[in-house]
């Protein structure tokens, strides 16, 4: 079984400072693991995916987020926060690279204060 | 625009009433999925599609029926709906098979069952 846990549900940071959402899964088998953004009243957007290639991946807008096996996380990063990255982040699993159906995590509201 | 249509995306009904929430898509993706999201548990899957005909419970089926006469549409029933129904429903499709294809998602409908 799959699971998956994002261990802040709020992060404040000031505009221009990095930016660190903390995820950790569990995976019976090879994971593939996403990233994605919900501005307000919007769908979700992918962010970015590690499915076995490079450990660290970069996405859009500048995040990118580092695969590490041996402490089971897939933390994601921002060198410098901008206004525009106020929305909330979920942390995904799905197991092995066949087809397997998305896990979530509970999110992260990420807050960015001027 | 191609892209993937939710409708409505506002909907206040009645206990007990029949209320389907409308899916498009235009990308003639193969797996369309529906989700329910409410504080404290992110996503989670009430029922996807594999192809037209094709559909399979998710993670939370109960009370809800879908239909798949079509590649590009995937409505959702709640056939007598609850109060514990209440919740922002969104809309993904992928194309492929494997977990590294992302899920495409609606902006949602957000629904109140008074």
């Amino acid at each position: 079984a799959q699971s998956v846990t994002q261990l802040d549900s709020h992060v404040s940071v000031s505009e221009g400072t990095p930016v660190l959402l903390r995820c950790n899964y569990s995976s019976s088998y090879s994971p593939s693991l996403f990233w994605y953004v919900q501005h307000p009243n919007k769908g979700l957007q992918l962010l970015l995916k590690y499915t076995s290639a490079a450990t660290l991946v970069k996405g859009i807008n500048g995040f990118e987020a580092e695969f590490k096996k041996s402490e089971t996380s897939f933390h994601l990063t921002k060198p410098s926060a901008h206004m525009s990255d106020a929305a909330e982040y979920f942390c995904v699993v799905s197991e092995g690279s066949g087809y397997s159906t998305l896990t979530f995590g509970k999110g992260t509201m990420l807050l960015v204060s001027p | 625009d191609a892209g993937i249509t939710q409708s409505p995306r506002y909907k206040i009904t009645e206990t007990g009433r029949q209320v389907t929430l409308m899916c498009h898509q235009t990308w003639s993706h193969s797996y369309m999925f529906w989700y329910r999201q409410d504080l404290g548990h992110g996503l989670r899957l009430i029922y996807y599609s594999a192809a037209a005909d094709i559909t399979d419970k998710g993670e939370v089926p109960d009370g809800y029926v879908v239909s798949r006469s079509k590649t590009e549409n995937f409505p959702l029933t709640l056939e007598s709906a609850t109060r514990s129904q209440t919740s922002v429903y969104f809309c993904a499709s992928s194309v492929g098979l494997t977990a590294d294809q992302p899920q495409h998602f609606g902006d949602g409908t957000r629904l109140s069952i008074l």
